[in-house]
């Protein structure tokens, strides 16, 4: 058990459809980074958060946001959901240069 | 900008063989390189890290790597492996003193046959 939490642990929706993902760091950890592990891409980091303001972005679309609120756990929102946005979002925190994953959620849009 | 080869898709090796999965990186800056092992359904797992120090570091289970600037390599190596360590391995590297975010090679799935 890395510490990190996600859920939901799976998610099943519809194209076009919004939903909403939740991370909550390890106890101390500031920081909190998203990933997006799919068949075709690989691992390709989106964003990430440090005590709630954005630090650094990656490959994240435009459909794609993310927050970190005062409690430090982070939400990633994705919306007008398409096809190949289906894939396993993990997210992680970070501590003396190490990242801690979560379990991931399963996103299937079909 | 940083990137990550995993020159194996795909390792088949029986039980108790050695292993060796080969990682390049690109960068112009210092980087810290990792690698994770992600088991069938689970989240990642750091297996190993190198961020500054001896070149050479080990895992608890047996598992090393040795980082070799001059090839921009960073090899995991075993010398015996198990039909537990079948699981798909990325190496991934880090800008040093940065942000954190990792940039992931595509993984390569030991298969151990028994």
């Amino acid at each position: 058990d890395s510490g990190v939490t996600q859920t939901p642990k799976h998610l099943i929706t519809a194209t076009g459809q919004r939903v909403t993902l939740r991370c909550s760091p390890r106890s101390g950890d500031l920081s909190v980074y998203w990933y997006q592990q799919s068949l075709d891409q690989g691992l390709q980091f989106l964003i990430q958060y440090y005590n709630g303001e954005e630090r650094a972005k990656g490959n994240i679309l435009e459909r794609f946001s993310a927050q970190q609120f005062p409690d430090l756990h982070s939400e990633l929102n994705l919306s007008s959901l398409e096809l190949g946005d289906s894939a396993l979002y993990f997210c992680a925190s970070n501590s003396y240069n190490e990242q801690f994953f979560g379990p991931g959620t399963r996103l299937t849009v079909l | 900008a940083q990137s990550v080869t995993q020159l194996d898709s795909q390792v088949p090796v029986f039980e108790e063989a050695p292993v060796e999965l080969r990682c390049n990186y690109s960068s112009s800056v210092s980087v810290y390189l990792f690698w994770y092992v992600q088991y069938p359904n689970q989240g990642l797992q750091l297996l190993l890290k190198y961020l500054s120090g001896s070149t050479l570091v080990k895992s608890i289970n047996g598992f090393e790597a040795e980082f070799n600037k001059s090839q921009t390599s960073f090899h995991l190596r075993k010398p015996s492996v198990h039909i537990s360590d079948t699981a798909e391995y990325f190496c991934a590297v880090s800008v040093a003193g940065n942000t954190g975010k990792l940039i992931f090679g595509q993984g390569t799935t030991l298969q151990v046959k028994p």
